[in-house]
């Protein structure tokens, strides 16, 4: 079964520093890949997902993140933070022929001033 | 731009009462989902549901839980009997498929937070 680990539960940075959020997967044929954002209070909202194609994809707002298939991860990166990127952020993944995802336990990103 | 809805925003009930979860999805997708977020905790899946049948449940989905699509525009999700433990967030999901095998991805609503005193 698919599982997918998000090591850091928390992270601090300053506003305009850059930063990474870690997500790995278990190996499969094919994935499918998200981002998902989570506001407090707030649903999930996508960030960016990875179907197929080219192994770096952008969000509208600044993020990026790379498939790497041989490293099995998908880390989220943006070079330069803003308060209100703060907000919990979740990595899922779903085999490629099912919409059953499976998520992270989530990184809450607190961006300091 | 289309978007799924779910009432309430938020439930308080006692334990051992029924509650019912409304969502109303997308309305050109198919595939219809459950997902829930104990607080501070991980999103998990619930069921998954297609063609008017479940197509897939977790270990969380027993037998406590049903789903239903009462109508054309309706997905319900209902706790026969709740306990302490379920109180969550509980998410609607739905997803259109764009061609062979599916490429789009979940649009999930804003959730219903379920307190069970």
């Amino acid at each position: 079964a698919q599982s997918v680990t998000q090591l850091d539960s928390q992270v601090p940075v300053f506003e305009e520093a850059p930063v990474e959020l870690r997500c790995n997967y278990s190996s499969s044929v094919s994935v499918y890949l998200f981002w998902y954002v989570q506001y407090p209070n707030q649903g999930l909202q996508l960030l960016l997902k990875y179907l197929s194609g080219s192994t770096l994809v952008e969000s509208i707002n600044g993020f990026e993140a790379e498939f790497n298939k041989s490293q099995t991860s998908f880390h989220l990166r943006k070079p330069s933070v803003h308060i209100s990127d703060t907000a919990e952020y979740f990595c899922a993944v779903s085999d490629g022929g099912t919409y059953k995802y499976i998520f992270g336990t989530g990184t809450r990103l607190k961006v300091l001033a | 731009e289309p978007e799924v809805t779910q009432t309430p925003s938020h439930q308080v009930t006692q334990m051992g009462q029924e509650v019912i979860l409304r969502c109303v999805p997308i309305s050109n997708h198919l595939y219809f989902y459950w997902y829930r977020q104990i607080l501070g905790q991980k999103v998990e899946f619930l069921v998954s549901f297609y063609n008017n049948e479940i197509s897939e449940k977790s270990e969380i989905f027993d037998d406590q839980f049903s789903v239903e699509r009462p109508d054309g525009s309706n997905f319900t999700l209902k706790i026969r009997s709740t306990k302490l433990e379920d109180s969550a967030m509980y998410f609607c999901a739905s997803v259109g498929l764009a061609g062979g095998r599916g490429t789009g991805e979940l649009f999930f609503g804003e959730g219903s937070r379920l307190t069970v005193l």
